[in-house]
């Protein structure tokens, strides 16, 4: 099983400021099956990058995706309010798919 | 646009059954494999089974495999889950998903596991 390990496990930022999350996995997956996802309470995962850096419909550009191998990042610029959410990477590429154990991100 | 509906989410008694359903819409269902995902409230996401498209694959997590089936009627653009055995830990939003170079995800269905 592939395993994802999300850091950090918070983040409190500020509006305005740049945050990074991170996503490795315990061997090496293909970009094309590594998305990303963002929930907020009450809500259904919703995905904001797909292939490992192709953004979604309607994901803004202040969202970015990157990596490869086993190192994946996300990168938000200049954060807003509404972007407090948790943060879960996912890998489809090897059975059993798995997800990170997220990112929960906090605006103050 | 793809648009998938869970429904079948219950309070069982555990070592109860339970069969959730997936109806989907806006994409052809017999084309792609479909998955369960399921989410504990408050915790992380666990992918839970995978059907292909032709039912010609099944796949499951171990934790669910021997208890949970899945099924799918392509003709009613239906996916379903069969969960036999339940338990505690079985409690959650349960998700459907289309496959593909991206997943698209239903909103869920809760099952609540409780005597």
């Amino acid at each position: 099983e592939i395993v994802l390990t999300q850091s950090p496990v918070t983040l409190s930022l500020s509006p305005g400021e740049r945050a990074t999350l991170y996503c490795r996995a315990s061997q090496k997956i293909s970009n094309m099956y590594l998305a990303w996802y963002q929930q907020k309470p009450g809500q259904a995962p919703r995905l904001l990058f797909y292939a490992a850096s192709s953004r979604a419909t309607d994901i803004p550009d202040r969202f970015r995706a990157s990596g490869s191998g086993t190192d994946f990042a996300l990168t938000i610029s200049s954060l807003e309010p509404d972007d407090s959410a948790v943060f879960y990477c996912q890998q489809f590429g090897y059975s059993p798919y798995t997800f990170g154990q997220g990112t929960k991100l906090q605006i103050k | 646009e793809v648009h998938l509906v869970e429904s079948g989410g219950v309070v069982v008694q555990p070592g109860g059954s339970l069969r959730l359903s997936c109806a989907g819409s806006g994409f052809t269902f017999g084309d792609y494999s479909m998955h369960w995902i399921r989410q504990v409230p408050g915790k992380g996401l666990e992918w839970v089974s995978g059907i292909t498209w032709d039912s010609g694959h099944l796949d499951y997590a171990d934790s669910v495999r021997g208890r949970f089936t899945i099924s799918r009627d392509n003709t009613n653009n239906s996916l379903y889950l069969q969960m036999d055995s339940l338990r505690a830990e079985d409690a959650g939003f349960y998700y459907c998903a289309k496959d593909g170079l991206w997943w698209t995800w239903g909103q869920g269905t809760l099952v609540t596991v409780s005597s």
